[in-house]
C-alpha cells in the first residue's frame, strides 16, 4: 500500500483480555515506532525497532505490553490482560532509518477496553 | 534524547501568518529539525525539516537559527484548515523519536 496500515482502526474489549494491533509499514521503511495517545493528550512512545538491532523497548508501560517485528516489516503489538487505562489510541509510524527520513504515520488503532 | 520545549498554545487570525518557536539548546550536529503537525482525530502528518539552512515547502517555512538551539515554524496565511497541534522534534540516525507536548494553534476566523 501507499502508506502506514494499521489494524483494527477500532477495538472494544472486556477488562482482562487480549488484544494484539497490526502495523504494515511502507515497504523499505527499516525504522518502525509504536505510540500511545490517551484523550486530549501526547504521543506516548511506547518501541522502536530499527532493522535488525534489538528493538527500544525504553517506553512500554509495563511487561502486559510487548510487540514484534517479523521479517523486518509488519509489527504487532500485543497488550495482555488489559486494563481500562490502556485505553488510548495506538499509533504506529515507519520511516527510512536516517535523520532526514520523514515519519509516515498511520491512522491508529482505537482501543476501548471496558 | 534531545528535547524540544514549544510553547502549549497560540492564536491566530484566519489569512495572517504564524511563527511556532521550538528551543531545543541541547541539539546535536547530526539532528535533524522536524515538524509534524496533528489535527483533530488524525494522526500526525509530516510538515518540513531541515538541518541547518531555512527551508521552504508548499505547507510551511523552516527558519532555523544560526547556533541551531531554536528554530520557527512559519505557515504564511493561516487557515481554518491549520488549526492543529505542531510538534516539533530532533531526529538522529538510530535513535527513538520522543514528541513534547506540541502548540495548540487556534485560527480565529
Amino acid at each position: 500500500g501507499a502508506g502506514v496500515s494499521q489494524s483494527p482502526s477500532n477495538k472494544v474489549t472486556e477488562k482482562g483480555k487480549d488484544v494484539e494491533l497490526r502495523c504494515d509499514p511502507i515497504s523499505g521503511h527499516t525504522a518502525l515506532y509504536w505510540y500511545r495517545q490517551s484523550l486530549g493528550q501526547g504521543l506516548e512512545f511506547l518501541i522502536y525497532f530499527q532493522g535488525n538491532s534489538a528493538p527500544d523497548k525504553s517506553g512500554l508501560p509495563s511487561d502486559r505490553f510487548s510487540a514484534e517485528r517479523t521479517g523486518g516489516s509488519v509489527s504487532t503489538l500485543t497488550i495482555q490482560r488489559t486494563q481500562q487505562e490502556d485505553s488510548a489510541v495506538y499509533l504506529c509510524a515507519s520511516s527510512l532509518a536516517i535523520p532526514s527520513g520523514e515519519l509516515f504515520f498511520g491512522e491508529g488503532s482505537r482501543l476501548t477496553v471496558l | 534524547d534531545a528535547k524540544t520545549t514549544q510553547p502549549n498554545s497560540m492564536e491566530s487570525n484566519e489569512e495572517e501568518p504564524v511563527h511556532l518557536p521550538c528551543n531545543h539548546s541541547t541539539i546535536s550536529g547530526t539532528d535533524y529539525i522536524h515538524w509534524y503537525r496533528q489535527l483533530p482525530s488524525q494522526g500526525p502528518e509530516y510538515v518540513i525539516h531541515g538541518l541547518t539552512s531555512n527551508v521552504n515547502n508548499r505547507m510551511a517555512s523552516l527558519a532555523i537559527a544560526e547556533d541551531r538551539k531554536s528554530s520557527t515554524l512559519i505557515l504564511h496565511r493561516a487557515t481554518l484548515r491549520d488549526a492543529a497541534v505542531y510538534y516539533c522534534i530532533l531526529k538522529a540516525a538510530g535513535n527513538k523519536l520522543t514528541f513534547g507536548g506540541g502548540t495548540r494553534v487556534l485560527v480565529k476566523p
